[in-house]
């Protein structure tokens, strides 16, 4: 398979642990996605890289949070200090932007993560 | 970016056609309109997406309006696999960061056999 794939499926943690999940995007992707949704809503977007570099942020993005795409590759997003609110599927997406091709984003399976 | 309007749910019946309709009154001329969909327990998945003219791929039909506040995605034949949540995105494709996409509500899509 040839897809984005995210690890793990799921996670439950209790409130005030960290986690950390993993996206592995598209092979030849240069950018990559970080997107949170709750139950009966649409994704919100967290974060983006291009390549290796963090070029924007949510302001959903707390201080708790922190994404790293280290070697342009793979990315983690970790958690630190987990809250009941945290509760959501985490979704991963990756694209590649090139010059006159639309980069529609291919999205993984996400992370559905429970705060207990 | 702009918003979209979309109805909560729509209903059809296996091989109907479904028309999902999308409200975007203050597009502007440098926004695509974009269509992802969201299979049960999976991510969104792009569908379509256009600027002007209507366009058409193996998916799905999409049909803009002449001034371009309003947009029709069409599933010629639905199936009991197209059911789900169906997004109306804009996009800039001018902007030279992010390309984040912005999703709404977007419509829940129920097909009856």
């Amino acid at each position: 398979d040839t897809g984005v794939s995210q690890d793990p499926r799921h996670k439950i943690t209790k409130r005030g642990q960290n986690v950390t999940f993993r996206c592995d995007p598209i092979s030849e992707h240069n950018r990559l996605y970080w997107y949170r949704q709750t139950l009966g809503q649409g994704p919100e977007f967290l974060t983006y890289f291009q390549n290796e570099a963090q070029l924007e942020k949510s302001r959903l993005l707390s201080d708790r949070f922190s994404a790293e795409r280290p070697k342009g590759s793979f990315s983690t997003l970790e958690i630190q200090r987990t809250e009941q609110g945290d509760s959501a599927m985490y979704l991963c997406a990756s694209s590649l932007v090139r010059a006159g091709i639309y980069n529609e984003q291919f999205f993984g399976p996400g992370t559905r993560l429970t705060v207990l | 970016d702009a918003k979209t309007t979309q109805p909560n749910s729509m209903e059809s019946n296996e091989e109907e056609p479904v028309h999902l309709p999308c409200n975007h009154s203050t597009i502007s001329g440098t926004d695509y309109i974009h269509w992802y969909r969201q299979l049960p327990s999976q991510g969104p998945e792009y569908v379509i997406h256009g600027l002007t003219s209507n366009v058409n791929n193996r998916m799905a039909s999409l049909a803009i309006a002449e001034d371009r506040k309003s947009s029709t995605l069409i599933l010629h034949r639905a199936t009991l696999r197209d059911a789900a949540v169906y997004y109306c995105i804009l996009r800039d494709h001018n902007k030279a960061a992010g390309n984040k996409l912005t999703f709404g509500g977007g419509t829940r899509v129920l097909v009856k056999p």
